[in-house]
């Protein structure tokens, strides 16, 4: 009930294409879901959130859209170019011992975006 | 500057012996956080702590060890009772209230031969 489930593992688009990646969570405890961008070798940065009462946000090309009753999430990426080629995680924050904010991760996906 | 600094970046170890990875972070921040990453998978939990001098066991803690004497540093101990310790790990620090947004450091890549 603690897992955040991401597909696909990998994909691959051409550059101009709308690469989605879809999570999927069971515990409804969650209450907010961060999107992260990795680049080899580097620490995870934040890309944007949104939480569970807002269906869409919008933050430049990114753009995450929030089904709550299929507990749900994806990312989109409008006009994908080869410097967006990077592994993104989802993420689900709830509460832990003491109020602590506990992140729980998805697998993450490796997105190359072809020139 | 504000962030957060890892070092070294790269550490070699022998099989047996404990390392320590440092963990450095001028946010002001109350929160802070150690994660292993593995390839093909995501980041696991390994210790978090809140405030100075308390700490709590992640998912994975077994093997590693902590301390928190500063709110500005929080360093990991990987023991030789940690079975697979090569990986890349990942320190990051949050405020204790509001989103619960987490800022990541550059990471540490550990080898253990």
């Amino acid at each position: 009930q603690q897992q955040v489930k991401q597909s696909p593992q990998s994909l691959i688009v051409q550059k101009g294409g709308i690469p989605i990646i879809n999570c999927a969570y069971e515990n409804t405890a969650f209450d907010y879901f961060p999107w992260y961008q990795q680049f080899p070798g580097k620490g995870p940065a934040l890309l944007i959130a949104i939480r569970p009462d807002v269906s869409e946000k919008k933050e430049g090309r990114f753009t995450i859209s929030f089904n709550k009753s299929a507990k749900q999430f994806s990312l989109h990426i409008m006009d994908s170019q080869p410097g967006d080629s990077a592994t993104y995680f989802c993420a689900a924050k709830r509460l832990g011992i003491q109020g602590a904010q506990k992140l729980v991760f998805g697998q993450g996906t490796r997105l190359t975006i072809n020139p | 500057d504000g962030g957060i600094t890892q070092s070294p970046k790269y550490l070699f170890r022998k099989e047996g012996q404990n390392v320590t990875l440092s963990c450095e972070q001028n946010l002001n921040h109350d929160a802070m956080y150690w994660y292993r990453q593995d390839p093909g998978q995501g980041l696991r939990l390994i210790y978090y702590s809140q405030i100075v001098n308390d700490f709590q066991k992640g998912d994975i803690a077994e093997g590693y060890s902590v301390s928190r004497e500063k709110k500005e540093s929080f360093p990991l101990t990987v023991t030789s009772a940690q079975k697979n310790p090569t990986a890349f790990y990942l320190c990051a620090s949050s405020m204790r209230t509001g989103s619960g947004e987490q800022y990541f450091g550059p990471g540490t890549r550990l080898t253990v031969t």
